[in-house]
């Protein structure tokens, strides 16, 4: 079956490390989406990717990388400099010029320990 | 910048009565899409109902329309016979180059 698969459903970071949260789609989408929700808040966009080796930072891009090496694959790296990184992480695809069937993978849940 | 704003934090309704959810935006595109997505406790995202911009005629989809007014850029949710299983999170959200969503909005119906 075609879909997104994020993984893991739940992380712990400890202070000072960089941890990877994965996204994986098998639906030949061109475009990408790295989402942030905090408790009780809407969605903010972190990163976001068009095309193969090509990305733009969203609105909250600050401690946070990512890579867009193959075309399936779009890992978001939390680095040590964000200071505040217990959140719920949402990745969504979908195909170039069709906005409207937008994919959301299952989220993963980042805590700090 | 494109900006979204839902004025309703929380919202509840009685079941089988109507409610409605507003949500503007802005933005400097012509084209666009707007969207209002579900968000359940399972926190799955759930598309409930789209609008194209260049389309006058209000999106429906069963029990949920729009009204979309693009002059002042409104885009507001209509739930019609709500049910309780429509309580969860509403998000609207619009749609040029990227996917901005609103901060929400909270809708209980109860019985």
């Amino acid at each position: 079956d075609g879909g997104i698969t994020q993984s893991p459903k739940y992380l712990f970071r400890k202070e000072g490390q960089n941890v990877t949260l994965s996204c994986e789609q098998n639906l030949n989408h061109d475009a990408m989406y790295w989402y942030r929700q905090d408790p009780g808040q809407g969605l903010r966009l972190i990163y976001y990717s068009q095309i193969v080796n090509d990305f733009q930072k969203g609105d909250i891009a600050e401690g946070y990388s990512v890579s867009r090496e193959k075309k399936e694959s779009f890992p978001l790296t939390v680095t040590s400099a964000q200071k505040n990184p217990t959140a719920f992480y949402l990745c969504a695809s979908r195909p170039q010029g069709d906005p409207e069937k937008l994919f959301f993978g299952s989220g993963t849940q980042l805590s700090v320990l | 910048a494109q900006t979204v704003t839902q004025s309703q934090p929380e919202m509840s309704v009685q079941e089988a009565e109507t409610v409605t959810l507003s949500c503007t935006y802005d933005t400097s595109e012509n084209n666009y899409y707007l969207f209002w997505y579900k968000q359940p406790p399972s926190r799955q995202m759930i598309l409930v109902i789209r609008q194209e911009a260049y389309k006058q005629q209000n999106a429906t989809e069963n029990r949920f329309s729009v009204n979309f007014q693009k002059a002042a850029k409104s885009f507001s949710l209509k739930i019609s016979d709500s049910q309780l299983g429509d309580t969860a999170m509403y998000f609207c959200a619009p749609h040029t180059d990227k996917l901005i969503f609103g901060t929400g909005t909270r809708l209980q119906v109860f019985p």
